[in-house]
């Protein structure tokens, strides 16, 4: 089955430290990978997306993700957390959706990320 | 300003009754989908439409209805059919199903 997972229902990390947070997938051909942020009671932002091409995507606010075929892999990075990063963070995939043969994103659980003064 | 509006941002229901939420679009985008987030368990799609007048059911599309007779608008109705329908509600629109979808601001709705 076509999915998408985020190991961590939680990060922390302190302020200037840098952060991870974690995504794989599982799809059938190419993957079209997608990071989005959304903070309280408010919709999703996007932030970055890997198509094809280089492995090391750059995206808004100093994020980047690095796209990993062998490990199925697509990890959200930032170098120096800032206490307003605090949110909650979504990977998404696009997937073969059975109902009508139409391509869908399907989303993970989310991250929340805690960035600690 | 190009963007996308959800409306009411806060909805109570009372049981048994149907309400309808608004999504409008002025980014010229083809495809529209409306999304149910649940705590802990991400967004799940209930209708999209890659084009006016078109539309498919998601995941979780028991219970909801839309509509697309306008390529800027994509309503979402929630019926007394759905039985546990308090949940925030996401729309969102996209240049084609390939590209990378932008939000609204969502709406909350709570049955009381």
């Amino acid at each position: 089955a076509q999915s998408v997972a985020q190991p961590e229902d939680q990060v922390n990390v302190a302020e200037g430290n840098p952060l991870t947070v974690k995504c794989t997938y599982s799809v059938s051909g190419n993957p079209y990978l997608f990071w989005y942020v959304q903070y309280p009671n408010r919709g999703l932002q996007f932030l970055l997306k890997y198509i094809t091409g280089d492995n090391l995507v750059k995206g808004s606010y100093g994020f980047e993700a690095e796209f990993n075929k062998s490990q199925t892999s697509f990890h959200l990075k930032k170098p120096s957390a800032l206490v307003s990063d605090s949110a909650l963070y979504f990977c998404a995939v696009r997937v073969l959706h059975s109902g009508a043969g139409s391509y869908q994103l399907t989303f993970g659980k989310g991250t929340k990320l805690s960035v600690i003064p | 300003d190009g963007g996308i509006t959800q409306s009411p941002k806060y909805l109570f229901r009372k049981e048994g009754q149907n309400v309808t939420l608004s999504c409008e679009q002025n980014l010229n985008h083809d495809a529209m989908y409306w999304y149910r987030q649940d705590p802990g368990q991400g967004l799940r799609l209930i209708y999209y439409s890659q084009i006016v007048n078109d539309f498919q059911k998601g995941d979780i599309a028991e219970g909801y209805s839309v509509s697309r007779e306008k390529k800027e608008s994509f309503p979402l109705t929630v019926t007394s059919a759905q039985k546990n329908p308090t949940a925030f509600y996401l729309c969102a629109s996209s240049i084609s199903p390939y590209d990378e979808a932008f939000f609204g601001q969502g709406t909350r709705l709570t049955v009381v």
